[in-house]
C-alpha cells in the first residue's frame, strides 16, 4: 500500500497563478483532509470531506477549493496565489469520520508564493 | 474552547529521557494518538494510550495519561539523535464538528550527541 500520496513535493509559483496539489490515497478511507503548517501556528484545518461528493470548511478555508469526486483523490485547489499561502501543506485521511482512528498523513507540499 | 497545548521546545542530550508534556482543555476521544514528524516528512503515527489507561509502555516510549488534571506525557527513555522531530500530541475533537481534530504546535526535540 502506498498509502497517502502528495503530488508535487515542491512548488514554486508567482502571485496570482492558480494550481491545484493532488492528493491521492489507497486504503479505502471516507475522511480526508487538507492541513497548511506554518512555524508557531502547528496544523489548521483548510477543509476536509467525510465520503465522496461531500466537503466542507476548516479553520482557514479562503482562497483555497476542494473536490470529492471519488474515495481516493482529494485535490486542493489553489484560486489566485497569494504571498500568505506559501506554507507546506500536508493531506490526510483516515477510516471514519469519528476521531478514535488515528490519521494517515502524505509527505506534504512545500509551496513557495513570490 | 477546545486546545491542545505543548512547549514549542526540547533539548536533550543522547542517552538522557526526553518528557513532552500536555495539557488540554477538555477530550472525549476513545484513543489518544501521538504523532512524530522528521524533518522534511509528514505526520507518522507514534503511539498511542486509551483513554481509560494511565499508562502505557511501547519499547523506549511511556505515555502516562491524568484525566482529572487533563495532563498527557510522553517520555522518551535513552534518547537517541534519531529521535530528534517535532512530537505532536494527542489531537483533540473539534466540538460540533464532523470529526475535526485540533493539533497542538508540536514539540521540536533536538538530541545533542
Amino acid at each position: 500500500n502506498a498509502g497517502v500520496t502528495q503530488t508535487p513535493k515542491f512548488q514554486v509559483l508567482k502571485t496570482g497563478q492558480s494550481m491545484t496539489l493532488q492528493c491521492a490515497q489507497d486504503m479505502n478511507h471516507e475522511y480526508m483532509s487538507w492541513y497548511r503548517q506554518d512555524p508557531g501556528m502547528g496544523l489548521r484545518l483548510i477543509h476536509y470531506s467525510v465520503g465522496a461528493g461531500i466537503t466542507d470548511q476548516g479553520e482557514v478555508p479562503n482562497g483555497y477549493n476542494v473536490s470529492r469526486s471519488t474515495t481516493e483523490d482529494f485535490p486542493l485547489r489553489l484560486l489566485s496565489a497569494a504571498p500568505s499561502q506559501t506554507s507546506v501543506y500536508f493531506c490526510a485521511s483516515r477510516r471514519t469520520g469519528g476521531d478514535n482512528q488515528p490519521q494517515h498523513f502524505g509527505d506534504g507540499t512545500r509551496l513557495s508564493i513570490l | 474552547g477546545e486546545d491542545v497545548e505543548q512547549s514549542l521546545f526540547l533539548s536533550v542530550r543522547e542517552g538522557d529521557s526526553s518528557v513532552i508534556n500536555c495539557t488540554y482543555t477538555d477530550s472525549s476521544s476513545t484513543y489518544l494518538y501521538w504523532y512524530k514528524q522528521e524533518p522534511g516528512a509528514g505526520l507518522q503515527l507514534l503511539t498511542y494510550i486509551f483513554s481509560n489507561m494511565d499508562m502505557k509502555q511501547d519499547q523506549r516510549l511511556t505515555v502516562l495519561l491524568n484525566k482529572k488534571d487533563k495532563h498527557l506525557s510522553l517520555r522518551i527513555a535513552d534518547t537517541q539523535t534519531g529521535d530528534s522531530a517535532i512530537y505532536f500530541c494527542p489531537p483533540v475533537p473539534r466540538r460540533g464538528s464532523q470529526g475535526n481534530l485540533i493539533f497542538g504546535k508540536g514539540t521540536k526535540l533536538s538530541v545533542k550527541p
